[in-house]
C-alpha cells in the first residue's frame, strides 16, 4: 500500500526566510502528488498537484515543489515566509491512472509556525 | 461557480446514537469522496461515490455509510457512534481526473 511521510511534524521560521517542507511517498510507481494547507478549523485549499512533465511545479500563494523520483520526494518550498502562511501542510498521493484528487492518501501533516 | 459546502459546521452527538453529514459538491464535479481527519493527524479515506454508486472504500466499518444524489451531492451517514468517532469529517468534490476540492468540514464531538 502506499504511504507518505512528513519527517518533520513541527517547523519554526522567521518571517522572510526560506521554507522547506519536505515529503517522501513510498509506491511501485510514480503516484499524482498534491500539497494542501489548513488553517486551523479549515477544510483543505489546494497549493500545487504533479501530475507528469516539468518536475518544477508552480502553486499559488507563491509556493513551488520538485519533484525527484530518484528519492521519491516532493518537497515544498516557499523563497520568502510570511507570516499569514503559518498553517499546517499536507503531502498526498494519489496513484497515477486512476483520477486527480480522488482517495487521496495524507501524510501526517507539518505544522508551520512563523516569528515575527 | 460555487465552491464545495458542508452541513452542519458543528456537532455534538452522544455515543450510540446516529448521524448525517452533508456535502453539496463543487458544480460541475461528479465524484465525492469523504475523509475523516483526528485531531492532529492527516485525512483518512472513508469512501468516495461516482455518479451515485460507491466507488471504493477505506479501512472503516459497514457503520459508515454515504449516498449520492442525482445532483451529485452527498451524505454520510454513521451509525452506533463511538467516541472515537469525534473527528473532523471532510467533504471533497473533483471529476475522476481533476484534482480534489474540500469543503470546509464538520467537527463532530461524540460525548
Amino acid at each position: 500500500a502506499q504511504s507518505v511521510t512528513q519527517p518533520d511534524i513541527h517547523i519554526t521560521v522567521s518571517e522572510g526566510a526560506s521554507l522547506e517542507l519536505r515529503c517522501n511517498y513510498s509506491y511501485g510507481a510514480t503516484p499524482y502528488l498534491f500539497w494542501y494547507v489548513q488553517s486551523p478549523g479549515q477544510g483543505l485549499q489546494l497549493l500545487l498537484k504533479y501530475f507528469s512533465g516539468d518536475t518544477l511545479v508552480q502553486g499559488i500563494k507563491g509556493f513551488e515543489a520538485e519533484f525527484k523520483r530518484s528519492q521519491s520526494s516532493f518537497n515544498l518550498r516557499k523563497p520568502s515566509v510570511h507570516w499569514s502562511d503559518a498553517a499546517e501542510y499536507f503531502c498526498a498521493v494519489v496513484p497515477s491512472g486512476r483520477g486527480g484528487g480522488n482517495k487521496l492518501t495524507f501524510g501526517t501533516g507539518t505544522q508551520l509556525k512563523v516569528e515575527l | 461557480e460555487t465552491g464545495v459546502t458542508q452541513s452542519p459546521t458543528h456537532l455534538i452527538k452522544t455515543r450510540g446514537q446516529q448521524v448525517t453529514l452533508r456535502c453539496s459538491s463543487q458544480s460541475g464535479h461528479n465524484t465525492v469522496s469523504w475523509y475523516q481527519q483526528a485531531l492532529g493527524q492527516g485525512p483518512q479515506f472513508i469512501f468516495q461515490y461516482y455518479r451515485e454508486e460507491e466507488n471504493g472504500r477505506g479501512n472503516f466499518p459497514p457503520r459508515f455509510s454515504g449516498l449520492q444524489f442525482p445532483n451529485y451531492s452527498s451524505e454520510l451517514n454513521v451509525n452506533a457512534l463511538e467516541l472515537d468517532d469525534s473527528a473532523l469529517y471532510l467533504c471533497a468534490s473533483s471529476n475522476m481526473n481533476t484534482e480534489a476540492f474540500f469543503g470546509q468540514g464538520t467537527r463532530l464531538t461524540v460525548v
